[in-house]
């Protein structure tokens, strides 16, 4: 069974630029949630979906953060314009479903911001 | 809203068996779970407590009771390769994923 996707793998930007990282779920998986994990610190998640509606999305900076799962199925999350303090490791997870609580987690993506 | 409450930093020798407290609050409750993240990894999934009692999966066990918003994740027989970050889970009434800060587990030979 393939495993959640995560792409890029590493991102360098600079301050006020944008940058988008995409993700796709392992398959038959409802849920699709985006953490941000900074360096020391536990994931704090920015956005649940399950399929391609919105779960909780009340950490989620949403003056420069957005993400969408059209279709239920992969999903982006972009960051426009990007701060110093989001310099941090991105993990997409899925899950069967909303309320398993054994989810599956991609790689990341480790941006630095500049 | 829900927070989990973890110590930041244990440390054990090998062979010994450590405990990882928890304890949360949440506005629902869908049951604790424990990951193990090693340095520059992604979390992987270690247990699942939706009732109170003890889970047993090979060298680690997790305990939950419910009444006092308490659990925890016990380690024996401890490895190098256990030394890790451990993070306690749960989700809320809406089945949002919330996780603790997290546990750093050195393991001294």
């Amino acid at each position: 069974e393939a495993g959640v996707a995560q792409s890029p793998r590493y991102k360098i930007i600079e301050k006020r630029q944008s940058v988008a990282f995409w993700c796709n779920p392992i398959s038959g998986h409802a849920t699709l949630y985006w953490y941000q994990q900074i360096l020391g610190q536990g994931p704090k998640l920015l956005i649940q979906f399950q399929n391609n509606g919105v779960v909780d999305d009340s950490q989620l900076p949403k003056d420069r953060f957005s993400a969408e799962r059209l279709k239920g199925v992969d999903s982006t999350l972009k960051i426009q314009p990007a701060k110093l303090e989001d310099s941090a490791v991105y993990l997409c997870a899925s899950s069967v479903l909303t309320g398993k609580t054994e989810a599956f987690f991609g790689q990341g993506t480790r941006l630095t911001v500049v | 809203g829900q927070s989990l409450e973890q110590p930041s930093e244990v440390t054990a020798v090998e062979g010994a068996i450590v405990q990882i407290n928890c304890t949360y609050q949440t506005s629902g409750f869908y049951g604790l779970s424990w990951y193990q993240q090693h340095d520059g990894g992604a979390p992987t999934f270690l247990s699942y407590n939706a009732l109170d009692g003890l889970e047993e999966t090979g060298r680690f066990s997790s305990f939950l009771s419910r009444s006092d918003s308490y659990g925890y994740l016990l380690l024996q027989e401890l490895q190098m390769k256990d030394s890790a970050s451990y993070f306690c889970a749960t989700g809320g009434s809406q089945g949002n994923l919330i996780f603790g800060k997290g546990t750093k587990l050195s393991v001294k030979p």
